[in-house]
C-alpha cells in the first residue's frame, strides 16, 4: 500500500520557535509538495520539489523554507514560528508526468498550533 | 494555470446519484482534471482523473465535456460516508514545473 507519512499529527509550539515538519514517501516519487489548509481558504501551495535538492516556491512561501536531501524525504521548516502559521499542513507526492494511473498521494496532515 | 470553480455546497439523498460540477474554462490541452475528496481532519483522498474521455472506476464516474471546459463527478449511489469536501483539480505536468491548482471545493452532505 502506498504511503505518505507525516511525522507529527499534532504539534503545539511557541512563538519564535524553529519548527520542522517531516514527510516521507515510499513510492520513489520525483515530486513532493507542502500545502497548508485554512478554513475558507482551501489548500495553498507553500513549496514543491521535483528532485533531490531542487525546490520551487509555491503561492505562499513567506516564512517557510524546505529541505530535500533525499528523494523520499521532504521537510518543511518554520524558522521562527508565528501565530499566523497555526494551520493544518499537508504533504503530497507524485511521479512526474500524468499518464494513466499516475496519482497524487497526500499524507494525513499535521495540525500545528503556535501559541 | 487553469483555475476551477465549484459550487460551495450540495446536498444529496442517500442512495441517489450525487453529481458534482466543476468549471475549468481556461484549461489547456495538456492539463488533466483530477477529483479528490477530504473527510474532516484527514488528508485528501484520490477519486478519479481524466484528460478528455469519460472515466469510471469503483468509486465514481467522471464526465468531461467535449470542449473540456467543465466536468462532472458522479457518485452513483451515495452513502453517508460520502459526506466530504470534494475538490476538482486541474493539473499541469511539465518536468520541473508540476503544479496542482485546487478549486474551492464543494461540501457534499448526504442526507439520510
Amino acid at each position: 500500500d502506498v504511503k505518505v507519512t507525516q511525522s507529527s499529527r499534532y504539534l503545539v509550539k511557541r512563538t519564535g520557535e524553529k519548527v520542522f515538519l517531516e514527510c516521507v514517501q515510499d513510492m520513489d516519487h520525483e515530486n513532493m509538495f507542502w500545502y497548508r489548509q485554512d478554513p475558507g481558504l482551501g489548500l495553498r501551495l507553500i513549496y514543491f520539489s521535483y528532485d533531490v535538492k531542487m525546490k520551487e516556491k509555491g503561492d505562499i512561501p513567506e516564512g517557510y523554507s524546505v529541505s530535500r536531501e533525499k528523494k523520499e524525504r521532504f521537510s518543511l521548516i518554520l524558522e521562527s514560528a508565528s501565530t499566523n502559521q497555526t494551520s493544518m499542513y499537508l504533504c503530497a507526492s507524485s511521479a512526474s508526468g500524468t499518464g494513466t494511473g499516475n496519482t497524487i498521494y497526500f499524507g494525513e496532515g499535521s495540525w500545528l498550533t503556535v501559541v | 494555470d487553469a483555475k476551477t470553480t465549484q459550487p460551495p455546497s450540495m446536498d444529496c439523498a442517500e442512495g441517489r446519484a450525487a453529481n458534482l460540477p466543476c468549471n475549468h474554462s481556461t484549461i489547456s490541452g495538456n492539463e488533466y482534471v483530477y477529483w479528490y475528496r477530504q473527510i474532516h481532519s484527514q488528508g485528501p483522498q484520490y477519486i478519479i482523473h481524466g484528460l478528455k474521455n469519460n472515466e469510471t472506476n469503483e468509486m465514481a464516474s467522471l464526465i468531461i465535456t467535449e470542449d473540456r471546459k467543465s466536468s462532472t463527478l458522479i457518485l452513483p449511489h451515495a452513502t453517508l460516508r460520502d459526506t466530504a469536501v470534494y475538490y476538482c483539480i486541474v493539473r499541469v505536468s511539465n518536468f520541473g514545473n508540476e503544479k496542482l491548482t485546487f478549486g474551492t471545493g464543494t461540501r457534499l452532505t448526504i442526507i439520510p
